[in-house]
């Protein structure tokens, strides 16, 4: 069964550098999601993406942040300059329709990002 | 705005026991209904969905039944396994806001054997 895949699975960072979390969406999926779940807190919301384009975005979701498709495979989510407060885990979604059609978003197992 | 709101747990049972697990949800517009869990370790799986009022959504013996009356989408199992010692989150989503899901803070279940 197709899966949505995240790499890596735990990323360590001094605060104020830069990371980049990966996803592989679903091959035939085309809107795409992350979201984030700092430890004890919900599942949040973060940015929605279809046709190389963010749909929707969150308050959280500011200038330190951006997404890419780079290629016709990958996904990513950047954080420029991290901060304490980033510490969370970060799932990645994707689904074969969207925007304004419901649909079912497959998660991936998550990024665990630890800012020291 | 869109908000859900579930039990608060952790829930310990023991196998074979009936499972119940709370959730009521606040919505502008007509919300599709989700519950996910999480295994330990793994990211988040669709453990059954309904979209519209009266459907009932079933999976792996899990059910949870659209209720649009009570506002609510509360998640039943008739004989808990070992095996579903979980986290399990209840979530919606709107067609006007775009898809994304807004979820509940999660419920914690312990089954013990």
């Amino acid at each position: 069964e197709p899966e949505v895949t995240q790499t890596p699975s735990h990323q360590v960072t001094q605060m104020g550098q830069e990371v980049i979390l990966r996803c592989v969406p679903i091959s035939n999926h085309l809107y795409f999601y992350w979201y984030r779940q700092i430890l004890g807190q919900k599942v949040e919301f973060l940015v929605s993406f279809y046709n190389n384009e963010i749909s929707e975005k969150s308050e959280i979701f500011d200038d330190q942040f951006s997404v890419e498709r780079p290629d016709g495979s990958n996904f990513t989510l950047k954080i420029r300059s991290t901060k304490l407060e980033d510490s969370a885990m970060y799932f990645c979604a994707s689904s074969e329709i969207g925007g304004l059609r419901t649909d079912t978003q497959y998660f991936g197992p998550g990024t665990r990002l630890t800012v020291l | 705005g869109n908000s859900v709101t579930q039990m608060e747990g952790p829930v310990t049972l023991s196998e074979e026991a009936f499972l119940t697990i709370n959730c009521t949800y606040t919505a502008t517009g007509y919300p599709s209904l989700f519950w996910y869990v999480q295994y330990p370790g793994e990211g988040l799986q669709l453990l059954l969905k309904a979209t519209k009022a009266d459907d009932k959504g079933s999976n792996k013996g899990f059910e949870a039944t659209y209720r649009k009356e009570t506002t609510s989408f509360h998640l039943e199992k008739g004989s808990v396994q070992v095996s579903d010692s979980a986290v399990y989150f209840c979530a919606l989503s709107v067609q006007a806001a775009g898809n994304k899901l807004t979820f509940g803070g999660g419920t914690r279940v312990l089954v013990k054997p």
